[in-house]
């Protein structure tokens, strides 16, 4: 079966425009997750959707950051007036259901802000 | 939430020699994953671990779990250039640490 799969694969966008990433998550898994991985670091939550559960925002770095998923699918992650310290690789992972199990991730869209 | 701490950044080590890297948290653990990801790749579910004592093993590389559920380690015997990349522990609330990058020199 499919993977997660992440659109696009890269981004460049001048610093001051709002960008647009996409994540479709594997069919049936009711969590969501989007994380940020800096060059050379290890990765930082984002936000978490389960469900029709009010999502958990708590790791989005600043009010220019939001996302939404449709359902239990796909979901987008919107970065407003994007900053070059936006630039990273943005990761979705989606999993059967949310607490303990194994996350899968996609590949990431590389996002350099100019 | 809890951080994750994990020890050490970065690991250089000779072909075939043994190694750990430690993962704590500030906070019992309900859950922990290890993850490795190899530069410009995605990220390769290694483990899973749930229960205190718990451990689990794939091929070379082993990972605990200490009873108080606050600590892990992931071991690997006689490593291989093929070990080399970046390992990630992550709790499932969700919250990962900051990786191991792991250089194996042949």
């Amino acid at each position: 079966g499919a993977g997660v799969s992440q659109s696009p694969s890269n981004k460049v966008t001048e610093k001051g425009k709002d960008v647009e990433l996409r994540c479709d998550p594997i069919s049936g898994h009711t969590a969501l997750y989007w994380y940020r991985q800096r060059l050379g670091q290890g990765l930082e939550f984002l936000i978490y959707f389960q469900g029709n559960s009010a999502p958990d925002k708590s790791g989005l770095p600043s009010d220019r950051f939001s996302a939404e998923r449709t359902g239990e699918s796909v979901s987008t992650l919107t970065i407003q007036r994007t900053q070059q310290e936006d630039s990273a690789v943005y990761l979705c992972a989606s999993s059967l259901s949310g607490g303990i199990y194994e996350q899968y991730f996609g590949p990431g869209t590389r996002l350099t802000v100019t | 939430s809890q951080e994750l701490e994990q020890s050490p950044q970065s690991l250089i080590v000779q072909e075939g020699k043994n190694l750990t890297i430690n993962c704590t948290s500030s906070k019992t653990l309900y859950g922990l994953y290890w993850y490795k990801q190899k530069y410009g790749e995605g990220l390769i579910f290694l483990m899973m671990l749930q229960k205190g004592g718990e451990e689990k093993s794939h091929e070379k590389i082993t990972a605990k779990l200490d009873e108080k559920k606050q600590q892990s380690s992931l071991h690997i015997t006689a490593s291989q250039p093929s070990h080399a990349g970046i390992y990630l522990c992550g709790a499932v609330d969700p919250r990962f640490g900051a990786g191991t990058r792991l250089t194996v020199k042949p």
